[in-house]
């Protein structure tokens, strides 16, 4: 079964603390990792992306991964109340997944209060 | 920044009837995806297409659906006869590269079967 998993929240933190997303997934070959943020009635928005092992940070947001744990995570710093919205985790699972299908997570949803 | 165009972004019909969903990828894209997601629930994955044909399909794509790419622009999702489960956001995606790479989304069709 694949399976992509995420805490399902609802997470609410004040402005400008860290918000703390995780995610873990089935399949121990996934290669690739995707961070998409989407808001209510919106299209997902890719935020993030990562591939090996260990830290990657773009501005306010860190992605984390540990393959060996099958997990990854989204740490976001600086909160602001703009960041609110429902994350996704998205892995291409299984080694057929050429081409591009995506596994999607349940999603959580953040909320940024002033 | 290029943009996956989707039209119509509402779509109201009634269960039997036929529906088609439009969406102009990205003008260099070679792979082209269409996802759906139920009110509340996960982004699911439809059908992949590549080279003028399907690439991938998940048991959600039975025969009701079809897609098809008529000329070098559009990329279309067909529902033969909807059902009311089918009403869910449809999101278009394409890609430039092989395997997964940087999906850019369209904004989406609401279909709302009654």
């Amino acid at each position: 079964q694949k399976e992509v998993e995420q805490n399902s929240g609802p997470l609410s933190v004040p402005e400008g603390a860290i918000a703390s997303l995780n995610c873990t997934y089935s399949d121990r070959g996934s290669q690739s990792f995707f961070w998409y943020r989407q808001y209510s009635g919106k299209s997902p928005e890719l935020i993030m992306s990562i591939y090996s092992n260990g830290d990657k940070e773009d501005g306010r947001f860190t992605a984390q991964l540990n393959k060996a744990s099958q997990y990854v995570s989204l740490l976001i710093r600086d909160s602001q109340p703009s960041d609110s919205a429902t994350y996704l985790c998205a892995v291409p699972l299984g080694r057929g997944s050429t081409l591009g299908r995506l596994y999607f997570g349940r999603g959580t949803q953040l909320t940024v209060w002033p | 920044e290029p943009e996956v165009t989707q039209t119509p972004s509402h779509q109201v019909t009634q269960m039997g009837q036929e529906v088609i969903l439009r969406c102009v990828p990205i003008s260099n894209h070679l792979y082209f995806y269409w996802y759906r997601q139920i009110l509340g629930q996960k982004v699911e994955f439809l059908v992949s297409f590549y080279n003028n044909e399907i690439s991938e399909k998940s048991e959600i794509f039975d025969d009701q659906f079809s897609v098809e790419r008529p000329d070098g622009s559009n990329f279309t999702l067909k529902i033969r006869s909807t059902k009311l489960e089918d009403s869910a956001m449809y999101f278009c995606a394409s890609s430039g590269g092989t395997a997964v790479k940087r999906y850019t989304f369209g904004s989406g069709t609401r279909l709302t079967v009654v």
